[in-house]
């Protein structure tokens, strides 16, 4: 069953406080995608990581892949409020699927002051 | 550039009725997705099209249909509704390049009651 598994699935952190996301999925595709979705509105496209070693970073968030242990991670540093949100990391799904994406549970993040 | 449109954005149907969700994109994409979302979870693949006459099923087709008939359109059909189908649904859209990442509309929120 091909499937993405997030820990934690909830956090709650404090503002200024360092924190990482892991993401590990199954398939064995090359690349990942975070996304960001704030309560109640649509998913936004964080990074696109494409290769092995992949390392990518914007603001006080920084993403890498790891595809031989089938491991993601998004890593906050001092966190601030406006980083509350949920966070996907969606895996590419070849097979038949012509390149869907899966998701997990995402990872519910929420900053507090 | 409006990206990917969903209407409507709300809608409340009785078990049994049917309605279409429209979903448009201005971004010339070949590939269009419906996913659904349910409470606390992440997106599951209803449907989706490779291109104007070309769609296939997803990971839960069962009680959806959807046709494609222009680049730009990728309706959502629900033929009588059932309590199962409350959720929200997203329709994204890629272009078709290795590593591009899925461009999300608002979402429509369906409640059949």
């Amino acid at each position: 069953e091909l499937k993405v598994e997030q820990n934690p699935l909830f956090l709650s952190m404090q503002e200024g406080k360092n924190y990482t996301i892991y993401c590990n999925y199954s398939t064995t595709s090359d690349r990942l995608y975070w996304y960001r979705q704030d309560p109640g509105k649509s998913l936004e496209s964080l990074f696109v990581l494409l290769s092995n070693g992949a390392v990518k970073q914007e603001g006080r968030l920084m993403a890498s892949l790891d595809t031989k242990a089938r491991l993601s991670t998004l890593h906050i540093t001092a966190a601030v409020h406006d980083l509350s949100a949920t966070y996907f990391c969606p895996d590419l799904n070849y097979g038949g699927s012509q390149g869907n994406l899966i998701f997990g549970k995402g990872t519910k993040l929420s900053v507090k002051p | 550039n409006a990206g990917v449109t969903q209407t409507p954005k709300f809608r409340i149907l009785k078990i049994g009725q049917s309605m279409t969700l429209q979903c448009t994109q201005d971004m010339n994409h070949n590939y269009m997705y419906w996913y659904r979302q349910d409470p606390g979870m992440g997106l599951k693949l209803i449907y989706y099209s490779v291109g104007a006459g070309i769609t296939d099923k997803g990971e839960v087709p069962n009680g959806y249909n959807v046709s494609r008939s222009t680049t730009e359109d990728f309706p959502l059909r629900l033929e009588l509704a059932a309590p199962s189908q409350t959720s929200v649904y997203f329709c994204a859209s890629r272009y078709d390049r290795v590593g591009q990442p899925q461009h999300f509309g608002d979402g429509t929120r369906l409640s059949i009651l």
